[in-house]
């Protein structure tokens, strides 16, 4: 069966440094990857899919097929980037149906 | 646009109960998906309905079951809870096919 795997549960960096949050995945075939964020008090909402290897809000994520990873990063963070994160992959193209890592908590600090 | 609407937010139930939440999608959307929370998890899907009928569903047990209405709201019911079904319901609704969800505030459900 597919899973995502995010290791850490919490990253915690100052502003204006690099951040990298980690996504691994196992599935044999050809995998459909996201990334959705979850700020305080919103719902939880797409920030990136690796199809359209768009950057968004300053964030980049690249599908690594032989590393099975799906990290994303940004150069520089920012306080408002402070949110969960969670990884997820979707393996039947034409079900929009989603399996989530666990999520890893962002905290930026001034 | 509300947005993908979910009733009620909060819900105490007690072992054996049985209850239904319930998920109008953003308008224009034709699928929902339920997905459950626990506690430090992220969404767990359960299952997915487009045009009143079940089209995938994850692992879950038959407690667990669903419907669509004509106007592509939904309910979720679960049948003889157990305390471990105290999570979050999330709701996800999209147009059938597309990859991009979008959610609802979710129902918060404790089994007491």
């Amino acid at each position: 069966a597919q899973r995502v795997t995010q290791p850490e549960k919490l990253l915690s960096v100052f502003k204006g440094a690099p951040v990298e949050l980690k996504c691994n995945y196992s599935y044999s075939g050809s995998p459909e990857l996201f990334w959705y964020v979850q700020y305080s008090r919103q719902r939880l909402q797409l920030l990136l899919r690796h199809i359209s290897r768009e950057s968004i809000k300053g964030f980049t994520a690249d599908l690594n097929k032989g590393e099975t990873s799906f990290h994303l990063k940004k150069p520089f963070a920012q306080e408002e980037d402070s949110a969960m994160y969670y990884c997820a992959l979707r393996i039947n193209s034409g079900y929009s149906t989603l399996t989530f890592g666990k999520g890893t908590m962002l905290l930026v600090s001034p | 646009d509300a947005g993908v609407t979910q009733s009620p937010t909060h819900l105490i139930k007690t072992r054996g109960q049985q209850v239904t939440l319930r998920c109008s999608p953003k308008s224009g959307h034709d699928t929902v998906s339920w997905y459950q929370q626990a506690l430090g998890q992220g969404p767990q899907f359960i299952f997915q309905y487009y045009e009143e009928e079940e089209r995938q569903r994850g692992n879950f047990p038959d407690r667990f079951s669903g419907h669509q209405f004509p106007n592509y709201s939904s309910e979720l019911n679960v049948n003889a809870l157990l305390l471990g079904d105290s999570a979050l319901y999330l709701c996800a609704s999209s147009l059938v096919g597309e990859e991009k969800l979008f959610f609802g505030s979710g129902t918060q459900l404790s089994v007491l």
